[in-house]
């Protein structure tokens, strides 16, 4: 009973560097989403998905790149880290049949 | 496009107090409306929704009601408790290209004994 899980929870990086978040869910959902919390501005999409294979844009994508290979992973990506990138990312998967999204628990990532 | 315009935050109250956080909205037919309620080091979960005008959805004691009159989905409660401590969140999709949820910013929310 997993539901939705972010790895990792935390993680610094130096300014240039490059990683990745994963996201996995359990549930079959076909929709899965990456947002950044920021303090004042809530949340905001960065890249979603429909289904395997697929991905879109969504309101703040720049400096982000993702990849669904598989159904139950969405992978984000950031090739060189901005400190401007320092946030909150939260995962959140949900079926095509249903408009309730489910969250992960979050990642916070700082850029220095 | 569509956004969701939340009361500022942080509120703080005393327990059993009466609670209510303003949400309106913009957006294009009929959106689907939502709160999300956040506890401290956790993801979003969902507290209650609202497909259709005049629907109350109710949870846990929070109610709200989708009015499309005046656009809004305020959410309230009508005796919070320490426990209710956390950061609400308004949200919509849209009935139209349905794929994305817009969050409004959020509201902190802080009960003292």
């Amino acid at each position: 009973n997993a539901g939705v899980t972010q790895t990792p929870k935390f993680r610094v990086l130096k300014t240039g560097q490059s990683m990745t978040l994963l996201c996995a869910q359990d549930m079959n959902h076909e929709y899965m989403y990456w947002y950044r919390q920021d303090p004042g501005m809530g949340l905001r999409l960065i890249h979603y998905s429909v289904g395997e294979g697929t991905t879109a844009k969504g309101e703040v994508p720049d400096g982000y790149n993702v990849s669904r290979l598989k159904k139950q992973n969405f992978l984000l990506g950031l090739e060189s880290a901005a400190p401007s990138q320092t946030s909150v990312y939260f995962c959140a998967s949900r079926t095509s049949g249903a408009n309730v999204l489910t969250f992960g628990a979050g990642s916070r990532l700082t850029v220095l | 496009g569509d956004s969701v315009t939340q009361m500022e935050g942080p509120v703080t109250l005393s327990e059993e107090a009466f609670l209510t956080i303003n949400c309106t909205y913009t957006a294009t037919g009929y959106p689907s409306l939502f709160w999300y309620v956040q506890y401290p080091g956790e993801g979003l979960q969902l507290l209650l929704k609202a497909t259709k005008a005049d629907d109350k959805g109710s949870n846990k004691g929070f109610e709200a009601t989708y009015r499309k009159e005046t656009t809004s989905f305020h959410l309230e409660k009508g005796s919070v408790q320490v426990s209710d401590s956390a950061v609400y969140f308004c949200a919509l999709t849209s009935n139209f290209g349905n794929e994305k949820l817009t969050f409004g910013t959020g509201t902190r929310l802080t009960i003292i004994p």
